[in-house]
């Protein structure tokens, strides 16, 4: 039972170079979000899914893009890496009624230079 | 927009010792989340306490609710080694959306 797979687990990146992170749940979550981690910061809201089909903006989805391919899976964009976007990135899940709280992934460390 | 605040950031204790950390936030919530995140991992859901409950147990945690001082603390009894982590507690915002604060950082001493 793996639970959040996120993939890769590391990645450097040049500056204008674009690439997609991959999430896929194996629980029947309804819900779905990507955060990023950032020394200092906490986890901020990048984007989310509420159920296949719908996807929504967080706390800072500037410079990123989402698809909610099917209830499984969940990709976050970047369309062009810029350093600022260097962070830890985890994906997460949960059932539409959050009591049970939220399942993550064990995170992608990407570096932009 | 961070909903939770952790107090101390980080804290350090003998293993054996009682660990606590505070959390304070802003906004009327439903409920309020305890996670743990061991060095390089993703984050782990601990325990949720509803806005009815002063108080709540699981093993060694115990997690208490003041509404009125909109503050949680999280108490982990008879702390070991395993516990090192950071501890983040999280709540709703008026979206319904998990907001995190940024974590307090515990490193439990041989």
């Amino acid at each position: 039972n793996a639970g959040v797979t996120q993939t890769p687990k590391f990645q450097v990146l040049k500056t204008g170079q674009s690439m997609t992170l991959q999430c896929a749940q194996d629980m029947n979550h309804n819900s779905m979000y990507w955060y990023r981690q950032d020394p200092g910061m906490g986890l901020r809201l990048i984007y989310y899914s509420a159920s296949e089909g719908t996807t929504d903006k967080g706390e800072v989805p500037n410079g990123y893009n989402v698809s909610r391919l099917n209830k499984r899976e969940f990709s976050l964009r970047l369309e062009s890496a810029a350093p600022s976007q260097t962070s830890v990135y985890f994906c997460a899940s949960s059932e539409g009624d959050v009591l049970n709280g939220y399942t993550f992934g064990s995170g992608t460390r990407l570096t932009v230079v | 927009s961070q909903q939770g605040e952790e107090d101390p950031q980080a804290l350090s204790i003998q293993e054996g010792e009682n660990a606590t950390m505070n959390c304070s936030y802003k906004t009327s919530i439903n409920n309020l989340q305890w996670y743990r995140q061991n060095s390089g991992r993703g984050l782990v859901h601990l325990i949720l306490i509803r806005s009815n409950e002063r108080e709540k147990h699981s093993g060694r945690l115990r997690v208490t609710l003041d509404t009125s001082k909109k503050s949680s603390s999280l108490l982990i009894t008879a702390s070991r080694a395993a516990d090192t982590a950071s501890y983040f507690c999280a709540s709703p915002n008026r979206d319904d959306k998990i907001i995190f604060g940024k974590g307090t950082r515990l490193h439990i001493l041989p």
